[in-house]
């Protein structure tokens, strides 16, 4: 299978415990998503990266969440001291940026469906 | 600040028949505009996209008809299946600096046999 895999796919934890999911792009996916989508709503951008670099964050992404692309491949992200309202499905997706300011089109994973108790 | 409305938020459509999808759009810069479908229990997966300079684009079964003056655009799917029942979200994306896509709410599509 050559998409984007994360995983967990499922993850329950109870309220105040660490979490940390992985994402695999597509290979050679220059660019990283992580996006949140909660019931009946649309996905919410939270962080994207080139290669390495974490270039933006949304307002979403609070001091208990941190994203990582160590090595410009795969990424993790980490939620510190879950609250309920963590609760969610996180998806990753990956794009091929061939220029700067280059449109691409973005390639979602099944995601990861966060409980938390 | 919703940037991208999307509606109806849910639709049922009889097999064979059209089903259509507005989204309306407030973000000049954005310049691409990409259709996902998505299942239960899975990612959303790319239908068809199309840019501010094409009024239309057809892929198979769906056509994205683009009003760029209006800020609108709309998703038809003909023919609709019962296999296209899904939930469909209209995205938007600007390449000028936030490569962040804005999703719409989403809609839900029942096709009845």
């Amino acid at each position: 299978d050559t998409g984007v895999s994360q995983d967990p796919r499922h993850k329950i934890t109870k309220r105040g415990q660490n979490v940390t999911f992985r994402c695999d792009p597509i290979s050679e996916h220059n660019r990283l998503y992580w996006y949140r989508q909660t019931l009946g709503q649309g996905p919410e951008f939270l962080t994207y990266f080139q290669n390495e670099a974490q270039l933006e964050k949304s307002r979403l992404l609070s001091d208990r969440f941190s994203a990582e692309r160590p090595k410009g491949s795969f990424s993790t992200l980490e939620i510190q001291r879950t609250e309920q309202g963590d609760s969610a499905m996180y998806l990753c997706a990956s794009s091929l940026a061939l220029a700067e300011g280059s449109t691409d089109t973005q390639y979602f994973g099944p995601g990861t469906r966060l409980t938390v108790l | 600040q919703q940037q991208v409305k999307q509606s109806p938020q849910s639709l049922i459509v009889q097999k064979g028949g059209i089903s259509i999808i507005n989204c309306a759009y407030e973000n000049t810069a954005f310049d691409y505009f990409p259709w996902y479908q998505q299942f239960p229990g899975k990612g959303p997966a790319l239908l068809i996209a199309i840019r501010p300079d094409v009024s239309e684009k057809k892929e198979g079964r769906f056509t994205i008809s683009f009003n760029k003056s209006a800020k609108q655009f709309s998703l038809h799917i003909m023919d609709s299946q019962p296999g296209d029942s899904a939930t469909y979200f209209c995205a938007a994306y600007s390449g000028a600096g936030s490569y962040q896509l804005t999703f719409g709410k989403g809609t839900k599509l029942s096709v009845i046999p």
